[in-house]
């Protein structure tokens, strides 16, 4: 059964820092990796989607890459703002389809401070 | 374009009544998921549907029926609500095994 685990679970840090979200996934026979940010009592908004044959996608100031082998993926926030603060979550899906859905992280609690 | 949008946004309901949660989508997209999120458990799936008329069991579907008799609805029913059926669920739409667009969530409390 595929396991995701972020690390670290929670994290503060004083605006304008670059900082890294860890992700790590049991089962390397993934289709695609999904990054999510949720907002307090909202929904969850994608950010970047990287598909099992990539290495890194980019949107603005993130950029997130993909170690399928050993299961791992980054999610680089640079020169972070308040704004930022939020729950971010990392989820895959498995080879063959992927129509069961999304396997999730717990995810990480990120505090910007201003 | 609205995206997903679900109905209601909060319910209260008491043990043993019964209620459905609304999905509803206009990216015309084939796949559809319904997921649970608890603190310390994460979200998990709960009933998907890969197509108009079709549905499928996740990981937690005890408890809880869907129909997709409309591509744009995914409708989850609750026969017989009970207390561990507390949770904010959320609903999601995709085109094939793709990025996930996710609804607001529906907030439900079970007393």
């Amino acid at each position: 059964k595929q396991e995701v685990t972020q690390i670290p679970a929670a994290l503060s840090v004083p605006e304008g820092e670059n900082l890294v979200l860890n992700c790590s996934f049991t089962d390397s026979a993934i289709y695609n990796l999904q990054w999510f940010r949720q907002d307090p009592g909202k929904g969850l908004t994608s950010l970047l989607l990287i598909q099992s044959s990539q290495r890194e996608q980019t949107s603005g100031r993130l950029n997130a890459s993909l170690d399928k082998s050993s299961g791992r993926s980054t999610l680089y926030i640079a020169a972070s703002q308040p704004g930022d603060s939020a729950t971010y979550l990392c989820a895959v899906i498995r080879s063959g389809g992927g129509a069961d859905g999304l396997t999730f992280g717990k995810g990480t609690h990120l505090i910007i401070q201003p | 374009n609205a995206g997903v949008t679900q109905t209601p946004k909060f319910r209260v309901l008491k043990t043993g009544q019964s209620m459905t949660l609304l999905c509803a989508q206009d990216m015309n997209h084939e796949y559809m998921y319904w997921y649970r999120q608890d603190p310390g458990m994460g979200l998990r799936l709960i009933h998907y549907s890969v197509g108009e008329g079709t549905t499928a069991k996740g990981e937690v579907p005890d408890g809880y029926n869907v129909s997709r008799l409309k591509k744009q609805n995914f409708l989850l029913g609750l026969e017989s609500a009970a207390p561990s059926q507390t949770s904010v669920y959320f609903c999601a739409s995709s085109n094939s095994p793709n990025e996930q667009f996710f609804g607001p969530g529906t907030r439900l409390t079970v007393l």
